[in-house]
């Protein structure tokens, strides 16, 4: 399994400014997700960062609100731009499993409250 | 549309044996996971079913049923720390990932 860290684990920031969330894996992979999950609700995908390439961003999701930045292969950067109350989420980074299963492994969430 | 249902919310008690079911309506199909998330942390693997029938790992047991569109998780000898909620993710044709919005799990003594 890989292991993940996230910067920063919670902030607290207010409307209309910016947060940019890193995401470390211990090990190069090629694909890195960026997942939203609202208060009592499931994961839902932002976008999928490859390295070397543009990130490719779900319906509903789009890069200027959060860019996102692939330097290499075991590093990734969210920004959530313009805040809004609305953007307070957990937000997670992942990425798939070297096992036989494509599993996802997860960081342990960036805790963003908007005021 | 792609859809994946959970019951929101169970309760059992410590020691029972708890059955966590899930449907899902996908585009194609690629396997079933069930992931386990304590409140405030991150969503940890549990199981992974792509054939029809009973995986079992220890006390957690994961059934699938492709011409169903079903699962389930069967949870048993319930511990206090099995408190979490239970989420069920199926991989569709384009290898994404659609996720269920998670049953919360209370255990009772």
């Amino acid at each position: 399994s890989a292991v993940i860290s996230q910067k920063p684990s919670r902030d607290i920031c207010q409307r209309g400014t910016s947060l940019t969330i890193q995401c470390q894996v211990d090990s190069q992979v090629t694909m890195m997700f960026w997942y939203r999950q609202q208060p009592g609700q499931s994961l839902t995908l932002i976008a999928t960062a490859n390295q070397g390439s543009e990130a490719t961003y779900e319906s509903g999701f789009v890069i200027d609100k959060f860019p996102i930045s692939r330097p290499n292969l075991t590093f990734s950067t969210l920004t959530v731009s313009n805040m809004s109350p609305e953007d307070s989420s957990i937000y997670l980074c992942s990425v798939p499993g070297a096992g036989d299963y494509n599993e996802q492994f997860f960081g342990p969430g960036t805790r963003l409250t908007v005021l | 549309g792609q859809n994946i249902d959970q019951p929101t919310e169970m309760t059992a008690t410590e020691g029972a044996i708890v059955q966590i079911n899930c449907t899902y309506q996908t585009s194609g199909f690629n396997g079933l996971f069930w992931y386990q998330q304590h409140a405030g942390e991150a969503p940890t693997f549990l199981s992974y079913n792509v054939l029809d029938g009973l995986e079992e790992k220890g006390r957690f047991s994961s059934f699938l049923s492709r011409s169903k569109g079903y699962s389930y998780l069967l949870l048993k000898e319930l511990q206090m720390k099995d408190s979490a909620s239970y989420l069920c993710a199926v991989m569709d044709s384009n290898y994404q990932l659609i996720w269920g919005a998670g049953t919360k799990l209370i255990i009772k003594p």
